[in-house]
């Protein structure tokens, strides 16, 4: 079956150093999703990309679509303690509504 | 608007019980989702279901799982005689149609289910 994953699982920053974590699905994706979570948190959506080769920010989050839409990065600048959590990539697999999720990377920043 | 609602936050069963979690979708949206999460994993989808139906329970186990979503009331995920193996977190999504390009699903708060 489709399968999404990540790199890094974990990955520990001093603050105001760049964060960057990698997204690889097995099958091409209609779309790409982002998610954060905050420890003992829920996934809250933070972006979705859907063309090949896009590339959107938020702020000091940039989140990129690679052109053969298999691939996707998000990049944090001068991460800061708020940026702390998992953040996980998602796409959709065979049927709609069955998103499939990375196994997240463990973002820790030190003050 | 009230966001996704999920009771309980937290769960103990002992082993063998039953266990109920349940999930009111966000006003206006009809379209159900659960995910399974172990500690330090990503969200498995388990099923989606809309009003009185099942829509694709592919990642449900086949034993011991249900799920449903009546006209009336949240769904329910019923998980009956659980063992160990069924701790983790469950956390429902739902989205106002079918989730895809243009329809973002919003996540529950989570039920942390821990079995004794």
């Amino acid at each position: 079956g489709q399968q999404v994953m990540q790199i890094p699982q974990y990955q520990h920053v001093q603050e105001g150093e760049d964060f960057t974590t990698y997204c690889n699905s097995s099958t091409t994706l209609s779309n790409i999703q982002w998610y954060k979570q905050r420890p003992g948190g829920h996934p809250v959506f933070l972006i979705q990309l859907v063309k090949s080769g896009e590339v959107k920010k938020q702020k000091r989050l940039t989140f990129q679509f690679g052109e053969a839409k298999k691939n996707s990065s998000l990049h944090i600048t001068a991460t800061q303690t708020t940026d702390v959590g998992t953040y996980f990539c998602a796409g959709y697999g065979g049927s709609q509504g069955n998103l499939i999720f990375g196994k997240g990377t463990k973002l820790s920043v030190k003050p | 608007n009230a966001g996704v609602m999920q009771n309980p936050r937290h769960l103990v069963r002992r082993r063998g019980q039953e266990a109920r979690l349940r999930c009111s979708p966000m006003k206006g949206h009809s379209h159900v989702y659960w995910y399974r999460q172990l500690p330090e994993e990503g969200l498995k989808f388990m099923v989606y279901l809309q009003k009185e139906n099942i829509i694709d329970e592919s990642g449900m186990p086949k034993e011991r799982f249900s799920a449903e979503f009546p006209k009336e009331g949240p769904s329910i995920l019923r998980i009956q005689q659980v063992v160990r193996g069924d701790s983790a977190a469950y956390f429902c999504a739902s989205s106002r149609a079918l989730a895809d390009s243009y329809n973002e699903q919003f996540f529950g708060p989570g039920t942390r289910l821990t079995v004794l």
